[in-house]
């Protein structure tokens, strides 16, 4: 199966800034990932699919980006509504996996 | 709306069976790739199953395989995942998630798998225990 290690666990981070998380395919993907945000106790909700397409009604302030087997999502300008738990999964093959999770806290 | 319910969680002991069902409403069910994951209590996200849109292909998490089946039925709009010989560690809340897209070329479905996950329901709780 293909793994996903997302980085970092956890990140702190004070409204306005910018935000990067990281996921690492451990083998070729092919571009097909998607990003996730789940708030407590919620369904997750997709942000990003292909690695870099937004989601009909997902803030622009949220963009992907993909190079090789090393995919991040960026939060331009963290709002109080994004601090949330962000997963990535991957489907090139027909197992999908997910990442285990980045914790967007406030500092 | 597009929208996904799901029931049939509950308690269930070591060794047990549950039924899992998950209806559909707002969208062309019967066009779309259906999918269950599942979430441990504190823990990530976990695929469980998916099928497509005509049953033709189904595929597993090795987790669950030889345990689990996921069927639907078009006509009502319905997912399910049936479930033998539950353990402790299948305690999760299960979601019912849509593939998030599909291609169709004159009303003919030509690849209902996309691999991304939307919408998705609300969940329902699985506990397995003694």
């Amino acid at each position: 199966d293909i793994q996903m290690t997302q980085s970092p666990s956890t990140l702190s981070a004070s409204v306005g800034d910018s935000v990067t998380i990281t996921c690492r395919a451990s083998q070729n993907v092919n571009g097909w990932l998607a990003w996730y945000q789940q708030k407590p106790g919620k369904a997750p909700k997709v942000l990003i699919y292909k690695a870099s397409s937004l989601q009909s009604g997902v803030p622009s302030r949220f963009s992907g980006r993909e190079s090789g087997t090393e995919f991040t999502l960026t939060i331009s300008s963290v709002e109080p509504d994004d601090f949330a738990t962000y997963y990535c999964q991957q489907y090139n093959s027909d197992s999908r996996t997910f990442g285990q999770g980045t914790k967007l806290e406030i500092k | 709306e597009e929208q996904l319910v799901e029931s049939g969680g509950g308690l269930v002991k070591p060794g047990g069976s549950l039924r899992l069902s998950c209806v559909a409403s707002g969208f062309a069910f019967n066009t779309y790739t259906m999918n269950w994951v599942r979430q441990a209590p504190g823990k990530g996200l976990e695929w469980v199953a998916s099928i497509s849109y005509s049953s033709s292909k189904i595929y597993y998490a090795d987790s669950v395989k030889g345990r689990f089946t996921i069927s639907r039925d078009n006509a009502n709009k319905s997912l399910f995942l049936q479930m033998n010989s539950l353990r402790a560690e299948d305690t999760a809340v299960y979601y019912c998630a849509r593939d998030g897209s599909r291609l169709m070329v004159r009303g003919i479905v030509i690849n209902s798998f996309s691999g991304w996950f939307d919408p998705w329901g609300q969940g329902t709780l699985v506990t397995v225990s003694s």
